[in-house]
């Protein structure tokens, strides 16, 4: 169980362009989900807590207006990196929890390779 | 959250114990310890996490310290396919204003050679 998809695995864009990231929790409902980034050689850092049906929290340093977080369903969150630049070129990826009051851990997904040209 | 300190790099023959440590000498009492590992251009898979008492699971055991300021997670015959990076995560227990977010550290990349 606890299985969190991540669509698509990786995409191409040209500069000013807008992308749209989806992680789906497959057989649990989250009400929270968690959204990184990852440069090579680097360890993963925390963009944002998706919350259903509110507005996302935002780590210090990162744009809100530029990685815009949709929550809309206890299944689907989607990151739209708007206006994309070479520089967002990144690993992208997202995580879920079934229970996370339980302590139970968190599964992530397999990543979205983004390379904006 | 407390911070972990793990070292960079180990290296471990294949078939023998892995025993990756970490120092989280600032834990609080309601602060779980998490244990990820990353294999390239993958996401984190999650290992196995623990509060006070050492656990085991069908990939690896953790070993906590009575103190709780250190713990060590041992993959007990590990294979070619163990390589990865290892990330020992504290994270604060989840409460109506706490969601529990994980924060990652930069990890040990474990090499196992044949």
């Amino acid at each position: 169980g606890a299985v969190v998809s991540q669509h698509p695995s990786w995409v191409i864009c040209k500069s000013g362009t807008s992308v749209k990231i989806e992680c789906r929790s497959l057989d649990f409902q989250a009400t929270t989900m968690f959204w990184y980034r990852q440069f090579p050689k680097q360890s993963l850092m925390l963009m944002a807590t998706s919350n259903e049906g509110s507005k996302a929290t935002y780590e210090q340093g990162v744009e809100k207006d530029k990685f815009l977080i949709n929550h809309a369903s206890l299944t689907l969150s989607t990151l739209t990196v708007t206006s994309a630049h070479p520089e967002d070129s990144s690993f992208y990826i997202c995580s879920a929890s079934l229970r996370p009051e339980r302590g139970h851990g968190y599964t992530f997904g397999s990543g979205t390779r983004l390379t904006v040209v | 959250d407390a911070k972990t300190t793990q070292p960079t790099s180990m290296d471990c023959a294949e078939g023998r114990a892995a025993n990756l440590p970490c120092n989280h000498s600032t834990i609080s009492g309601n602060e779980y310890v998490y244990w990820y590992r990353q294999i390239h251009s993958q996401g984190p898979q999650y290992i196995i996490h623990g509060l006070k008492n050492n656990e085991t699971n069908e990939m690896a055991s953790l070993i906590i310290t009575e103190d709780r300021k250190s713990s060590t997670l041992i993959l007990p015959h590990a294979t070619l396919r163990d390589t990865a990076v290892y990330y020992c995560i504290v994270r604060v227990a989840f409460d109506s204003s706490n969601t529990g977010k994980l924060i990652f550290g930069q990890g040990t990349t474990l090499q196992v050679k044949p």
